[in-house]
């Protein structure tokens, strides 16, 4: 079982659409957790960090279940120019700060 | 410029010869990454350094090394290409744990390597 794990996708919605991804890990003294964005064949891009309590920046919005085990990115009004591929991150304390990432979830967002 | 940049940005090469591809950045951060991303597998962490006396292996380090010649530079070099080392390799920095608020990532634009 991989540490990090995405559902592979991909999620093809029109514009307009709300659309949630989740993301389950495994190691549960994990302590951070990112969203980043990767578009084709580019760099991927820090999106959100995730809180306990949860954040929201303008239409997405990001979610922390630490009793589960997951997080979860929601994205409202979606827009042509969200699709890309979205990476889940998890960071262990124990890897003194080194991350492990999920093979990210791809959204493609139709007119 | 951009704060992580990475050269070359493409590059063929043939099995068997020695290639650097080379890392330099401008954010002041302390820690940098080597990545490399295949389809389908995410990215996967080949070798960190925490500051320019600190080296450490990641998850894949087999068949590569790493030189950190100072705070901004951070180079990766495959001593003798092979075909299944054909991927995007991301560089990356950040400053300190990348963890709490705000912090995470800042990637290169990649290296794409090809290796015939």
């Amino acid at each position: 079982r991989k540490e990090v794990e995405q559902d592979p996708g991909p999620f093809n919605v029109p514009e307009g659409a709300t659309v949630a991804f989740n993301c389950t890990y495994s190691n549960s003294a994990s302590q951070s957790f990112f969203w980043y964005r990767q578009d084709c064949r580019k760099e991927p891009k820090l999106l959100m960090s995730v809180y306990s309590s949860g954040n929201e920046d303008g239409r997405f919005t990001a979610q922390l279940n630490r009793a589960s085990q997951y997080i979860s990115l929601l994205i409202r009004d979606s827009k042509l120019s969200d699709s890309a591929t979205y990476l889940c991150v998890v960071t262990f304390n124990t890897n003194a700060g080194k991350s492990t990432f999920g093979d990210g979830t791809t959204l493609t967002v139709k007119p | 410029d951009a704060d992580v940049t990475q050269t070359p940005r493409n590059r063929i090469t043939k099995t068997g010869k020695r290639i650097m591809l080379e890392c330099s950045q401008t954010k002041g951060h302390d820690r940098m990454y080597w990545y490399r991303q295949d389809p389908g597998l995410g990215l996967r962490l080949i070798y960190y350094s925490f500051d320019v006396k600190d080296i450490n292996k990641g998850e894949i380090s087999d068949g590569y090394s790493v030189s950190r010649q100072a705070q901004a530079k951070f180079s990766l070099s495959l001593e003798s290409a092979i075909p299944n080392q054909t991927a995007l390799y991301f560089c990356a920095t950040s400053d300190k744990k990348p963890t709490g608020q705000g912090n995470g990532y800042t990637f290169g634009s990649g290296t794409r390597l090809t290796v015939v």
